[in-house]
């Protein structure tokens, strides 16, 4: 089945730096990759979404890049506020006939003021 | 427009006894899927529900087990509760089909004592 790696666990940056944030997948057939912001205590939220056939897109301060032949995606944070400070979780929607969402394990972003 | 509703916030049980966790998906939904979010574990997939069908099912034993009614709630039984259950249980729901963004109720507090 799907797996997908989640880099780095925890990320500290200073208000207005930027934040990056890597994962790769292994099922080479999957199709869609989501990210979503869970802030403490609440349900997680998507924030952007990547299919496929598209290699970049971006919203506003957000984007996230994909490389389909490295398996491996990106969500790039600019201009960081404190507010942005949460986990962030990438997915990956596996190939097939059945449909399944695999999470990365998260990544704890602080934005210190 | 309400999203997805889950109940109870927060359940205790024993060790050994079973719990039924509900969920409501948005209105027009039809697909209703449970993750696990056990700390430091991410988010673990449970179960796909689709048009009243359980469509997959993650690496969880038999003890987890669901079903969904013809208005497309959904609940989730967990028997034979252990310690290790303690978590949060989020369901989630989307329109038909694949690939569709899928959108998280605020969880059930699951304590096993």
């Amino acid at each position: 089945g799907e797996n997908v790696e989640q880099h780095p666990s925890t990320l500290s940056v200073q208000e207005g730096d930027s934040a990056v944030i890597k994962c790769t997948y292994s099922d080479s057939a999957s199709n869609y990759f989501p990210w979503y912001k869970q802030e403490l205590g609440k349900r997680p939220q998507l924030i952007i979404d990547i299919r496929s056939n598209v290699g970049e897109k971006k919203d506003q301060r957000i984007a996230v890049t994909l490389n389909k032949t490295a398996k491996h995606f990106s969500l790039h944070i600019t201009e960081t506020q404190p507010e942005d400070s949460a986990v962030y979780f990438c997915a990956a929607k596996s190939g097939g006939s059945n449909y399944k969402l695999t999470f990365g394990k998260g990544t704890l972003l602080t934005v210190n003021p | 427009e309400a999203g997805v509703t889950q109940s109870p916030t927060h359940l205790i049980k024993t060790r050994g006894q079973q719990a039924t966790l509900r969920c409501s998906p948005i209105s027009g939904h039809t697909s209703v899927y449970w993750y696990q979010q056990a700390l430091g574990l991410g988010l673990q997939f449970l179960l796909w529900y689709d048009e009243g069908e359980e469509r997959n099912r993650g690496n969880f034993p038999p003890r987890f087990s669901g079903r969904q009614f013809p208005n497309y709630s959904s609940e989730l039984n967990v028997n034979a509760l252990e310690l290790e259950d303690s978590a949060l249980y989020l369901c989630a729901s989307s329109l038909a089909g694949r690939g569709n963004t899928i959108y998280f109720g605020e969880g059930s507090w699951l304590t096993v004592v």
